[in-house]
This record gives structure tokens, sequence and C-alpha cells, in this order.
């Protein structure tokens, strides 16, 4: 079946880097758009950008630019999201999602991994 | 930057009741929203699309309507596994998501 498979909870101290994976299977890697989303405990959701699996293209939220880097391998069909000198309001769970329609961009995410817990904490 | 404003936050009914959620753009986005459910530890599921079409293998229960700015979600007869965290999600251009309803069964 259509899946996202993530890895596993990070612990990071402040200033340090984290990078998550979100390994797909079921579908076609390089057909849909892979999105990363986070959402901080308690909190709502926030979109961090997308990435094409088919071309490396990549564009970020203005919140997170020169902090993130967006890639993947096509071989493993897995994406990744690398996020550089993290704070303490950086602790959140962190989410990859499929774009709905394939080889376009609409934001309407309907398969997520299962999310990776990120702490930040000295 | 377009906001997206739910209410209420929180609705307490009961099995078998009708819930409605609304959703208010600060400007028109047409149709361009999408639904969510988001139960304690897992990931968004996506129930609707373009302001009304059901995802595949969402329960007919589930509905939603508007354009422009304000939109609704509506369960019409609540069920036990319906208790979660709704959020609506503008999805054209840059995504923005409501801040969330909680759902609870009394």
């Amino acid at each position: 079946q259509v899946q996202l498979v993530q890895s596993g909870a990070e612990v990071k101290k402040p200033g340090a880097s984290v990078k998550v994976s979100c390994k797909a299977s079921g579908y076609t890697f390089t057909a849909h758009y892979i999105h990363w989303l986070r959402q901080a405990p308690g909190q709502g959701l926030e979109w961090m950008g997308w990435m094409n699996p088919n071309s490396g293209d990549t564009n970020y939220a203005q919140n997170f630019q020169g902090r993130v880097t967006m890639t993947r391998d096509t071989s493993i069909s897995t994406a990744y999201m690398e996020l550089n000198r993290l704070r303490s309001d950086d602790t959140s769970v962190y989410y990859c999602a499929r774009d709905r329609w394939s080889t376009v961009i609409t934001y309407a995410f309907d398969m997520w991994g299962q999310g990776t817990m990120v702490t930040v904490s000295s | 930057d377009i906001q997206m404003t739910q209410s209420p936050s929180t609705v307490s009914a009961s099995v078998g009741d009708r819930v409605t959620i609304t959703c208010r753009a600060s400007q028109s986005i047409s149709s361009w929203l999408a639904w969510y459910q988001q139960k304690p530890g897992k990931a968004p599921k996506l129930l609707i699309y373009r302001a009304s079409t059901l995802e595949s293998g969402v329960p007919s229960r589930f509905s939603g309507s508007g354009s422009g700015t304000e939109f609704t979600l509506t369960i019409s007869s609540l069920q036990p596994d319906d208790s979660a965290t709704y959020y609506c999600q503008k999805f054209n251009g840059y995504p923005t998501f409501g801040q969330g309803t909680k759902v609870e069964i009394k």
C-alpha cells in the first residue's frame, strides 16, 4: 500500500543539525511532490517547503530559508529534510507529506509519514 | 499573508449529533480549501479538498461547503471515532492552516 515511513526520534543540542528521512513505497516516488511540515507540541501545523523528487527542485518557506535543505535519493525512494542551527523552538514533530496530484504541485496532502519527534535541548 | 481562522476552538457533542465547524479566510481563496482530521499522536488525514470534494474512503457523514472566504465542515451524525482535532487549510499557493477545532464526544 501507499505509505511514507519516517526515521526515528532525535534529540539534539542547540546549534546542531538534524536530518530526517522519509521513505516512500507503493507508488512512483518521482511522480508526486514531497512536502515537509512541522507541529510544535500542542500547536498547529506549519509548512516548511517542498521538493520535486523528479528534478530535485525545492522551494522553502520564508521562515526556514537559509536553515533547511530538502534532498532525495531516487534509487531508494527516500526524501530527506535537514534543518541546521537548531533552537529550542524547533522542538516539534516533523512530517513528510505527499502532494495529492501527480506531476503538479497543489499543496493538498493526501499521504503523510508517521512523524518524527525532534527535541532540541541543552 | 492570508490568515485562516476556525471556530469554535472546541465543540462537545453527543453521538448522533450534527456538528458544524467554520473556517474563514482573510481574503478570497475561491474553493482552494482542504479539511484534515488529526487524532492524538497521529498524522493528519485528508478528508475534503476543493472545499467540498470528499477524499476516497472518507465516510459520507463528512461534508464540506463554501467558497470565497467562508467554509464549513459538517459531520452529519457524530460517531465516537470522530473525536479528533480538525484543521482547515488553504492550498492556493503556500499553505496556511487554521488553528484547529477539537471535537469531543459528550
